[in-house]
C-alpha cells in the first residue's frame, strides 16, 4: 500500500483564477471522498464517489466546485473563480467496501491559499 | 442536526502523565464513532473505531476509548503520554445506515506534551 496521494501539496493562487487538485486513492479502493478543512476546524465533507459515480455532494460544494473520478481511479477537484474564502486544506480519503464499516484512509492534503 | 463536540481546544500534559480527550455527539441514533490523529504535514490517521459490542475499544499507539451511550460520549484515553503524541486529535461519527459513510468531525483538540 502506497497510501493516498494528493497533488499539489500546496497551491497559491490569485482570486478569480481556476485551480485543480488531484487525488490518487489506494489501489483498488472503490470509494473516494473529498473533505475541506479550514483553520481551527475539523474536516467537512464535500463529496463522495463510489467507483466513477458521484453519489453525494454537500451543500458546501457551490457551483464553482466540480469533482470527477473518471474510470473510478484518480479524482480531480476543480475550483473555478477562486475566492479568498476557498483558502483551506483539501483532503482526499479512500476506502474499500460496500457497507458502513469500511475505514477511510486520508491523504496529506492540498493546502490552497487564495490571495 | 448531527454534530460532534470536542470541548477542549488545547490541552497540555506532561510526558508520562495520563490523558483524556473528551468527545460528545448529537445524533438521531447511535452512530459509528472514530478517533483520528493529525500531525503536521501528515494525513489523518485512524486511532480507533467503535461500531458495536464492547464499549471499551483499543486502538493503535496505546490509545483506548470508551463509548457511553447514556452520556453520548466517546472519550479517548492514554495512560502514559509520550512526546510523540503531540498532535491534533479529531473525534468523528458516521451513520450506520448511511449510504456514503461520510464522516462528521469535531473541531479537534490540540495536544501539547511538556517534557
Amino acid at each position: 500500500d502506497t497510501g493516498v496521494s494528493q497533488d499539489p501539496r500546496h497551491k497559491i493562487t490569485k482570486r478569480g483564477q481556476n485551480v485543480t487538485f488531484r487525488c490518487d486513492p489506494i489501489s483498488e479502493h472503490n470509494r473516494l471522498y473529498w473533505y475541506r478543512q479550514t483553520l481551527g476546524q475539523g474536516p467537512e465533507f464535500l463529496t463522495y464517489f463510489q467507483n466513477e459515480a458521484q453519489l453525494e455532494k454537500s451543500r458546501l460544494l457551490s457551483d464553482r466546485f466540480s469533482a470527477e473520478r473518471p474510470k473510478g481511479s484518480f479524482s480531480t477537484l476543480e475550483i473555478q473563480r477562486t475566492e479568498q474564502g476557498d483558502s483551506a486544506m483539501y483532503l482526499c480519503a479512500s476506502s474499500l467496501g460496500t457497507g458502513a464499516t469500511d475505514t477511510q484512509y486520508f491523504g496529506p492534503g492540498t493546502r490552497l491559499t487564495v490571495l | 442536526a448531527q454534530s460532534v463536540t470536542q470541548p477542549d481546544i488545547h490541552i497540555t500534559v506532561s510526558e508520562g502523565a495520563s490523558l483524556e480527550l473528551r468527545c460528545n455527539y448529537s445524533y438521531g441514533a447511535t452512530p459509528y464513532l472514530f478517533w483520528y490523529v493529525q500531525s503536521p504535514g501528515q494525513g489523518l490517521q485512524l486511532l480507533l473505531k467503535y461500531f458495536s459490542g464492547d464499549t471499551l475499544v483499543q486502538g493503535i499507539k496505546g490509545f483506548e476509548a470508551e463509548f457511553k451511550r447514556s452520556q453520548s460520549s466517546f472519550n479517548l484515553r492514554k495512560p502514559s503520554v509520550h512526546w510523540s503524541d503531540a498532535a491534533e486529535y479529531f473525534c468523528a461519527v458516521s451513520s450506520p445506515s448511511g449510504a456514503t459513510n461520510k464522516l462528521i468531525f469535531g473541531t479537534g483538540t490540540l495536544l501539547a506534551v511538556q517534557p
